[in-house]
């Protein structure tokens, strides 16, 4: 059973637009989220994470929101830029189990000119 | 800066091989992982390390194995390769006194069985 779902397989946005890419989770143990970015034939880099203490983390144009309630996470990327067209994939871990990182299937985005 | 890499970025293979996968950190990371990618599953776990001579299953590892003989090396070892073993496999490495945001990633090899 999937622990990490991001159930959007892709999303296309126009450049200057808000791209929003969602992502919600099973496991109430998890304390921990990230959001990586992977190009073709490249290792995912690391993008933004959040803590569970928190419900909001801010990186320049990246945005991460987290609703414990809901176990429910999103990436806000504003503005879009064709640059940022990329599989992105949420990730999520027990830190303070020190448990591996559990992985979505990933959103490719694409964002046009 | 970190650098985790794979001995081949393309391999090709035939049904039944046994194929060595090698990632290297230079980092002094204690923990290190391989990952598989296909396209509609993500990136999946198939083995991590947390010291030399640990070895932990993830969650895919049928037909695989590994090594940890030496700290900054770790490696994947397909014992008879399949063709459903096709896929980018991709290996990381994290130090245990940082934040997961510290999990570095290789370039990726991507293997195809014939």
């Amino acid at each position: 059973d999937q622990q990490v779902k991001q159930n959007s397989p892709s999303l296309s946005v126009q450049e200057g637009r808000i791209s929003i890419l969602n992502c919600d989770y099973t496991n109430s143990m998890f304390d921990y989220f990230l959001w990586y970015k992977k190009y073709p034939a490249e290792g995912p880099t690391f993008l933004i994470s959040i803590s569970s203490i928190k419900d909001k983390n801010e990186d320049g144009r990246f945005t991460v929101f987290l609703n414990k309630s809901a176990k429910h996470l999103s990436l806000h990327i504003v503005p879009s830029q064709p640059g940022d067209s990329a599989v992105y994939f949420c990730a999520a871990s027990d830190w303070q189990a020190g448990t591996a990182l559990i992985f979505g299937k990933g959103t490719t985005l694409s964002v046009s000119s | 800066d970190v650098k985790v890499t794979q001995s081949s970025r393309y391999l090709v293979k035939r049904t039944g091989e046994k194929v060595f996968l090698e990632c290297v950190q230079d980092m002094d990371h204690e923990n290190m992982f391989w990952y598989r990618q296909d396209p509609g599953l993500g990136l999946r776990l198939i083995y991590f390390s947390y010291d030399v001579k640990m070895k932990e299953k993830g969650d895919i590892p049928e037909g695989y194995s590994v090594s940890r003989e030496k700290k900054e090396r770790f490696s994947l070892i397909l014992e008879s390769a399949s063709t459903n073993q096709t896929s980018m496999y991709l290996c990381a490495s994290l130090s245990s006194g940082s934040g997961a945001e510290t999990q570095y990633f290789g370039p990726g090899t991507r293997l195809l069985v014939l």
